[in-house]
C-alpha cells in the first residue's frame, strides 16, 4: 500500500473556480509534507513545504494545510487558471532517513484540467 | 528555464547501446538525485549523492551506473537496457540531504528515454 495516498485521481474544474486536492499518509515518523506542480514532459516544481508543526502555508494561489494528528493535507487552489492544468504531488520526507539522508515518498498525484 | 539543466531532452537508443545522461547545476547544491518517471506516476528514487559520494542506491540494476565527477555534475551511465527501462529521468538537487531546513529539491525536466 502506497504511504502517500492522494485524492481524487483527476480533476476537471472551469476557469476561475476554485479547487481542493487531498493527500492522506502513513509515513512515520515524518519531517516535512511538500507539494510539486508537474506540467507535462517537466520536472516537478516545489509550491510548498511544511513541517509538521505547520498548519499552513501560502505561495500565492496556492494554500497548503496539514493536519498531523489525522496525517492529513490539502491543497487549495484560488481562482485557477489555465496553466494550473498540470499533476500535483504530494511527498513526504520519511524522518526515518533524517540526518543522513533526505528520502522523500511520493504519492500517486492529481491530474488536475482547468477548462475555458 | 530550471536552474537544474539535463541533457539530452530525448533519447532514443538500442538495447545493446551505451549511452550517458547528464545533469548540472550551479546553485550550489550538495545532494544530487536520479528519479525514474514512468507514465503517469510519481518519480522513483534511484540514486542519491550526497558530497560526491554515493548515500543512497535504491536496489537499481548495474545496468545503471551513477557517477558524480564533482559538486555540479551527475552523470548516469547506461548500458544493455531493456525495454522497460523507457521512461523520464528526472535529476534533482539540493542544498543537503538532512532536512533540518526542509529545502526543496530542485529538479531539471528530464531526459526522455526510449529503448528499442
Amino acid at each position: 500500500k502506497n504511504q502517500v495516498e492522494q485524492s481524487p485521481q483527476s480533476l476537471i474544474i472551469l476557469e476561475g473556480k476554485n479547487c481542493t486536492l487531498q493527500c492522506n499518509y502513513t509515513v512515520s515518523p515524518f519531517s516535512n509534507l511538500r507539494w510539486y506542480k508537474q506540467d507535462t514532459g517537466r520536472g516537478p516544481v516545489s509550491l510548498t513545504i511544511m513541517t509538521f508543526s505547520e498548519n499552513t502555508k501560502s505561495n500565492g494561489r496556492y494554500t497548503a494545510t496539514l493536519d498531523a494528528d489525522t496525517k492529513q493535507s490539502s491543497l487549495h487552489i484560488t481562482a485557477s487558471q489555465l496553466s494550473d492544468s498540470a499533476s500535483y504531488i504530494c511527498v513526504v520526507s520519511d524522518a526515518r532517513y533524517g540526518g543522513a539522508t533526505n528520502k522523500l515518498i511520493f504519492g500517486t498525484g492529481t491530474l488536475l484540467a482547468v477548462q475555458p | 528555464d530550471t536552474e537544474v539543466t539535463q541533457t539530452p531532452k530525448h533519447l532514443v537508443m538500442g538495447m545493446t547501446n551505451k549511452k550517458s545522461l547528464k545533469c548540472e547545476q550551479h546553485m550550489g547544491h550538495r545532494a544530487m538525485y536520479w528519479y525514474k518517471q514512468k507514465a503517469k506516476k510519481p518519480p522513483e528514487l534511484m540514486f542519491v549523492y550526497s558530497y560526491e559520494k554515493l548515500s543512497i542506491n535504491e536496489s537499481v540494476p548495474s545496468r545503471f551506473s551513477p557517477e558524480c565527477p564533482n559538486s555540479s555534475l551527475l552523470n548516469l551511465h547506461l548500458h544493455a537496457l531493456q525495454p522497460e527501462d523507457s521512461a523520464l529521468y528526472l535529476c534533482a538537487s539540493s542544498q543537503g540531504i538532512t532536512d533540518s531546513s526542509n529545502q526543496p529539491q530542485h529538479f531539471g525536466d528530464g531526459t526522455r528515454l526510449s529503448i528499442l
